[in-house]
């Protein structure tokens, strides 16, 4: 597709169930990433996908949260057991490479989220 | 660790009334700063990305400037459709040489442009 798209686009799940956010990069990006966005706050880092691996998933909250990316193209963000706090705006952005600092990250619309 | 901060939280300007944003940013070793727009429920849009202190970038009334403690968005005439949030981001060179894939995101500027 032509953007980064991220289904659903709104998610209303009760406490303590298991929730998949997915992501479809742009066409031919090999980096991925995933952040959060708390109302009036920026988007926080959760990780990074160069390829299938996880280049950096230093942002990932508690072990409650994993991704994949298994086939380089398509990411899953998994959020087990939810909590209240978990609910946010999920956004998943993509760029050509990780590598170079001159690679522009294009976002998605964002998964929101909401625990209830 | 990174730090960026935007000020002001909030700007109110009337039609054609030019201001500046500022980002504040800390880090070990700048690999570059982005400036992005995003509108009420909506991903954050590019706008700019500045790399050295004096790059200046422009697009339409919006100008970048970048200094090697801060960067400034200037908004020249603006327009009720300019009215967004506009977040600053950074990325930092690591150990290496290399650059983090990660980008940093201050809190962001809610700009409200009054016709």
């Amino acid at each position: 597709g032509a953007g980064v798209s991220q289904t659903p686009s709104n998610k209303v799940t009760e406490k303590g169930k298991y929730v998949e956010l997915r992501c479809d990069p742009i066409s031919g990006h090999t980096a991925l990433y995933w952040y959060r966005q708390s109302l009036g706050q920026g988007p926080e880092f959760l990780i990074y996908f160069q390829g299938t691996g996880a280049a950096d998933d230093s942002g990932l909250p508690n072990d409650r949260f994993f991704a994949v990316r298994p086939e380089g193209s398509v990411s899953t963000l998994k959020i087990q057991r939810t909590e209240r706090g978990d609910s946010a705006v999920y956004l998943c952005a993509s760029s050509p490479t990780g590598y170079s600092s001159g690679n522009t990250i294009y976002f998605g619309e964002g998964s929101w989220l909401t625990v209830v | 660790e990174d730090q960026v901060t935007q000020s002001p939280e909030a700007l109110r300007l009337q039609e054609g009334e030019s201001s500046s944003l500022n980002c504040s940013y800390t880090v070990s070793g700048l690999r570059g700063l982005f400036w992005y727009r995003q509108d009420p429920g909506k991903g954050p849009e590019f706008l700019f990305t500045l790399y050295s202190a004096g790059e200046e970038k422009e697009k339409e009334r919006l100008k970048a400037t970048l200094t090697k403690k801060e960067s400034f968005l200037h908004i020249t005439a603006p327009k009720p459709e300019d009215s967004a949030t506009y977040l600053c981001a950074v990325r930092e060179v690591r150990a290496g040489g290399t650059s983090y894939g990660k980008l940093t995101f201050g809190q962001g500027t809610i700009l409200t442009v009054h016709p």
